[in-house]
């Protein structure tokens, strides 16, 4: 059964760089054929995804966030992460890595999520 | 960019009542539509792809159908653990709708 483990700090400061890491277990991120996805979800509000990762490190952004996301992956470990630039309050959410189904259409396996906080 | 609606936003019914929630695309997705079920505090739970393919291990009670740019999920009779937030989402740049929230 794959199974997907957020982590990273729950509070960052305005303006640094959110930093979070996806564990994976289950499953190969290097094997290839799978989309590894971030996505967030705003306080009481709807989903929106920020880019993935698949297959020899290539990557996709959702373009309105595209300049200040980048998600990278260490294959020695079986993770990938997420560092998003010059946060504000704007980007407090809880912060989702999630794998697709296939083709990377839609998102079959999510992990549990992790709050992120932005403030001083 | 492709922009999802949903409809309603909330919906009250009760155990063994049906449920008929609606989402609508902006432009044409052909089939390219899931939907997804959350719970407080848990990750979205993929329930529908492809418009009416059922995902693994979900019950049959939940069906989906439409194309282009209507499409319904349907809970032939609800369950008390199927009240939840409901979500439609479609592939190009992954964009959900807004969710419709199934109470009792």
């Amino acid at each position: 059964q794959v199974q997907l483990q957020e982590s990273g700090p729950g509070l960052v400061r305005p303006s640094q760089t959110l930093s979070l890491t996806c564990t994976v277990s289950g499953a190969s991120i290097s094997s290839g054929g799978y989309y590894w996805s971030w996505i967030r979800q705003h306080p009481g509000k709807g989903l929106e995804w920020i880019g993935y990762i698949y297959y020899g490190g290539s990557t996709f952004y959702n373009p309105s966030l595209k300049s200040r996301v980048t998600i990278s992956e260490d294959t020695s470990k079986n993770q990938f992460s997420l560092n998003l630039s010059s946060v504000t309050a704007a980007d407090t959410a809880v912060y989702y890595c999630a794998r697709d189904l296939r083709y990377g259409d839609y998102f079959e396996y999510w992990g549990q999520g992790t709050q992120v906080t932005v403030s001083s | 960019e492709v922009v999802l609606t949903q409809s309603p936003g909330t919906l009250s019914l009760s155990p063994g009542e049906r449920a008929t929630l609606s989402c609508r695309a902006s432009q044409s997705v052909a089939n390219h539509l899931a939907w997804y079920q959350q719970k407080p505090g848990q990750a979205p739970r993929l329930l529908i792809y492809d418009a009416s393919s059922r995902a693994t291990g979900i019950p049959a009670r939940f069906s989906g159908s439409g194309s282009g740019t209507d499409f319904t999920l349907t809970i032939s009779s609800l369950e008390p653990e199927d009240f939840a937030v409901y979500y439609c989402q479609q592939r190009n740049l992954f964009t959900f709708g807004p969710g419709t929230k199934v109470d009792f």
